[in-house]
């Protein structure tokens, strides 16, 4: 089964600090991983999608087979990146399991 | 394009009473997931459907809950006989097909409180 593992409940950062959101996996295969976004009392947005190799608000994310990974990071945290962060395979093979989240909290 | 709608916005019930929540997809988006999310906790997979068809139940709990997603309408999740343990938000997301690489597009949620 594809499961992923978010290690950390709460991150808390100043303003202009860097971040690391970190996300583990374990399933076998080629991994398709997403990393979602829930700002406050709102929805679930799409943030990042391994595949694309984009950047989002600053966020980027790098697969690391070796490791196993797909830490989400920005280089300098605004207060408004402040949201629950889900990191979350497509699923095995057809629903998304998500991680159990990261609560990134940003100081000014 | 509307976008995953799901109503109501917020919802609330007494003990004993039944929660119908509804998701309309996104417009061709034939599978529909339910999610819940407990109060200062992650989100949990409940149920996959897709038109007529219950594709995976494996997080539903086995009493008071059953989804559907009827041929014509939207999807609904209908909670019985609630208890406070209910209290949630619940999650809608559809995707145009299983494993979609592009990822899912969710609903804003139903903000259940049971008094």
């Amino acid at each position: 089964a594809q499961r992923v593992t978010q290690p950390e409940k709460l991150l808390s950062v100043f303003k202009g600090a860097p971040v690391e959101l970190k996300c583990n996996y374990s399933y076998s295969g080629s991994p398709e991983l997403f990393w979602y976004v829930q700002y406050s009392r709102q929805r679930l947005q799409l943030l990042l999608r391994h595949i694309s190799r984009e950047s989002i608000k600053g966020f980027t994310a790098d697969l690391n087979k070796g490791e196993t990974s797909f830490h989400l990071k920005k280089p300098f945290a605004q207060e408004e990146d402040s949201a629950m962060y889900y990191c979350a395979p497509p699923g095995a093979p057809d629903k998304l399991i998500f991680g159990t989240g990261t609560r990134l909290q940003v100081f000014p | 394009n509307a976008g995953v709608m799901q109503n109501p916005r917020h919802l609330v019930r007494r003990r004993g009473q039944e929660a119908r929540l509804r998701c309309s997809p996104m417009k061709g988006h034939s599978h529909v997931y339910w999610y819940r999310q407990l109060p200062e906790e992650g989100l949990k997979f409940m149920v996959y459907l897709q038109k007529e068809n219950i594709i995976d139940e494996s997080g539903m709990p086995k009493e008071r809950f059953s989804a559907e997603f009827p041929k014509e309408g939207p999807s609904i999740l209908r909670i019985q006989q609630v208890v406070r343990g209910d209290s949630a938000a619940y999650f809608c997301a559809s995707s145009s097909q299983g494993n979609d690489n592009y990822g899912y597009t969710f609903g804003s949620g139903t903000r259940l409180t049971v008094v």
